[in-house]
């Protein structure tokens, strides 16, 4: 039982590169999350999906998208990477929402 | 004691001793709290959780104490080793909400 899985876990990338992160869980949830975090700073949310069909942005979601591609992946996109985009990024899910995440290890990203 | 590094404030016991780990919430609405440990190169894990009709719960020598009135959460570990050493940060929800508000953390290093 992997929990949660991220793909790639470490990038660079130059300015205007795009990527896919991926993210994928195999404990059937509803919900999942896409997060940054930042030194000093406590996760950030970028994009979450409440249900398999239907995404939501949340606190800074400017310069990314997801999808949604089925109960159990759910991708980040970067269309023209930034170097304000460097961060490590966390995919989480929970059963549903409002209930304890379960979090991957990260994709650490560099934008140079 | 506890000082603030440059990033993240670091709190030092020894190994054996009780570690507290404070956290101010923000919004006085918030419902339910949740406690993670972060180790190096991990995402975050779950520790312990508690809901706003509760004062206090236990686990596994963790505890952790609400304090709604003042806006405050603590978790107590008892008998630190040195496995607890990560970065610790509480999040709060309201209201089974998507979104969960990340506290920036607090290094806790444990000394032999």
């Amino acid at each position: 039982n992997a929990g949660v899985t991220q793909t790639p876990k470490f990038q660079v990338l130059k300015t205007g590169q795009s990527m896919t992160l991926q993210c994928a869980q195999d404990m059937n949830h509803n919900s999942m999350y896409w997060y940054r975090q930042d030194p000093g700073m406590g996760l950030r949310l970028i994009y979450y999906s409440a249900s398999e069909g239907t995404t939501d942005k949340g606190e800074v979601p400017n310069g990314y998208n997801v999808s949604r591609l089925n109960k159990r992946e759910f991708s980040l996109r970067l269309e023209s990477a930034a170097p304000s985009q460097t961060s490590v990024y966390f995919c989480a899910s929970s059963e549903n929402s409002g209930q304890p995440q379960h979090f991957g290890d990260g994709t650490r990203l560099s934008i140079l | 004691g506890e000082s603030v590094g440059l990033h993240l404030p670091t709190l030092s016991v020894q190994e054996g001793d009780n570690s507290i780990i404070n956290c101010a919430y923000s919004n006085s609405a918030s419902d339910y709290f949740i406690w993670y440990k972060q180790e190096s190169g991990k995402g975050p894990q779950f520790i312990i959780d508690i809901r706003s009709n509760m004062d206090k719960r236990q686990g596994q020598r963790v505890t952790v104490l609400l304090n709604k009135t003042v806006k405050h959460l603590s978790l107590q570990i008892a008998a630190t080793q040195p496995g607890d050493s990560a970065v610790y940060f509480c999040a709060e929800n309201r209201n089974y909400g998507q979104n969960f508000v990340f506290g920036p953390g607090t290094r806790l290093s444990v000394l032999p």
